[in-house]
Parts: C-alpha cells; sequence; structure tokens
C-alpha cells in the first residue's frame, strides 16, 4: 500500500455512474490483493481478491483489475448505488501461513450521490 | 450465524494504565488476527493467532500482546498506554489455515487514551 495520511482521496459520483478506485502497492512478493469495504461505525468488509497470477477477476458488480508491472491494483464498481458510499482499502497479503497478516492502502472515500 | 464479537466496544483510560479487549471469533474459525486503525496511520497489522500460537507479527511495540485460547477466542493487551493509543482496535477472523481470501472484521474496540 501507499504511505498513509490524514487526507484520504475521495470519489464523488452520481448513483448509476460506474465507479474506479485505484491502489498502488509495493510488495513485489505479495501474492493476493484484496478490496475492503468500510461503513461508518463498522468493521471492513470484503469486496473481492485477485491472486497475483491473474490480471481481471469479476464479482456481482465488481471488477478487480491488477497490473503487477506497475503495481497496481483497480476496483471497478459498475451502477453505482448509494449503499456504496463507503471507504475502500485495498490491501495485500503473500498468503500461505500470512494470509492474516494484511497490509492495508490508505483508503478512499467513495460518496454517491442520488 | 453470529459474526466476530468485539468487547468491549468503547473504553476510556488515562496514561500509564493497561487495557484488554477481547475478540470471539466466528464459530469454528481458528485464525484470529488484529488491527490498529487510527486516522494517521490507517489500517496497520499487529498480530495473528492460529490455534493458540502467534503466527504473525506486526512492528508495534512490546507493550502490545495477546493470547488466543482454545477456544478460540482472542485478548489483546495493551500496558503502559501512550496518548498515541487511542485507536480504533479491529479484530478479524478466518476458518482455516489456509488462505480463503476473505478476513471477517468485527466492529472494533474504540480506545481513548487521555
Amino acid at each position: 500500500g501507499e504511505s498513509v495520511g490524514l487526507h484520504l482521496p475521495t470519489l464523488s459520483v452520481q448513483e448509476g455512474d460506474n465507479s474506479i478506485i485505484n491502489c498502488a502497492y509495493s510488495n513485489s512478493a505479495s501474492d493476493y490483493f484484496i478490496w475492503y469495504k468500510q461503513e461508518s461505525g463498522k468493521g471492513p468488509q470484503f469486496i473481492i481478491d485477485i491472486r497475483s497470477n491473474m490480471d481481471k477477476r469479476q464479482g456481482q458488480r465488481v471488477t478487480v483489475l491488477l497490473n503487477k508491472t506497475v503495481k497496481h491494483l483497480s476496483l471497478q464498481i459498475a451502477a453505482t448505488q448509494p449503499g456504496d458510499s463507503a471507504v475502500y482499502f485495498c490491501a495485500e497479503t503473500t498468503g500461505g501461513t500470512s494470509y492474516g497478516k494484511l497490509t492495508f492502502g490508505q483508503g478512499t472515500i467513495l460518496t454517491v450521490h442520488p | 450465524k453470529a459474526g466476530v464479537t468485539q468487547t468491549p466496544r468503547y473504553l476510556i483510560k488515562t496514561r500509564g494504565q493497561q487495557v484488554t479487549l477481547s475478540c470471539s471469533p466466528i464459530s469454528g474459525h481458528r485464525s484470529v488476527s488484529w488491527y490498529q486503525q487510527t486516522p494517521g496511520q490507517g489500517l496497520q497489522f499487529l498480530f495473528e493467532y492460529f490455534s493458540e500460537t502467534q503466527r504473525n507479527k506486526g512492528n508495534f511495540p512490546g507493550r502490545f500482546s495477546g493470547r488466543q485460547f482454545s477456544n478460540s477466542r482472542s485478548e489483546m493487551n495493551v500496558s503502559t498506554l501512550e496518548l498515541g493509543d487511542s485507536a480504533l482496535y479491529l479484530c478479524a477472523s478466518s476458518g482455516t489455515g489456509t488462505y480463503t481470501g476473505e478476513l471477517f472484521f468485527g466492529e472494533g474496540s474504540r480506545l481513548t487514551v487521555l
């Protein structure tokens, strides 16, 4: 993940638009990359993951893209809804017996306007 | 199926005191990880326990410790509290010894140190 700070990147979209949230990671040895969503007052919630031997994975309304050449990860949310408003974190892990040890990015605040 | 339960949800301590936080994982889960979340540093890994053994440890001072019991419940302890320990402490559980892609987070224990 990138360096952290007090001011999180923000993304503001209209309901029904597609959203793209980006993340840069740092560890070339990471084998799994995961996206989490955190709503106010709650713990992070798993969205989708991708292994390092893949470059794209799709879920329900979400797609994760991985570019290992430039160490970049993105989360695409289709037809964004107000309920998607939250802070989104990317995370990486080397997996194996270290999968419980996640390194998180700083997060992006997504706001969806009705 | 009950989720991850953390107690207490909120607590206030003064500098120099110690605190113990508790985490009950999802039934059947054997891995418990702890994370500290602050506005300045984001989400940082503290440690992970699997079958009562510490499997991974983050870069925190020795004042931060933890343990896991035979029923997989876990506790973390912070001794000689400092103002900078004010944070949301999150616990996450996962089912097996190998990567399954998803950590289940509790809602956290919010610690304020005065």
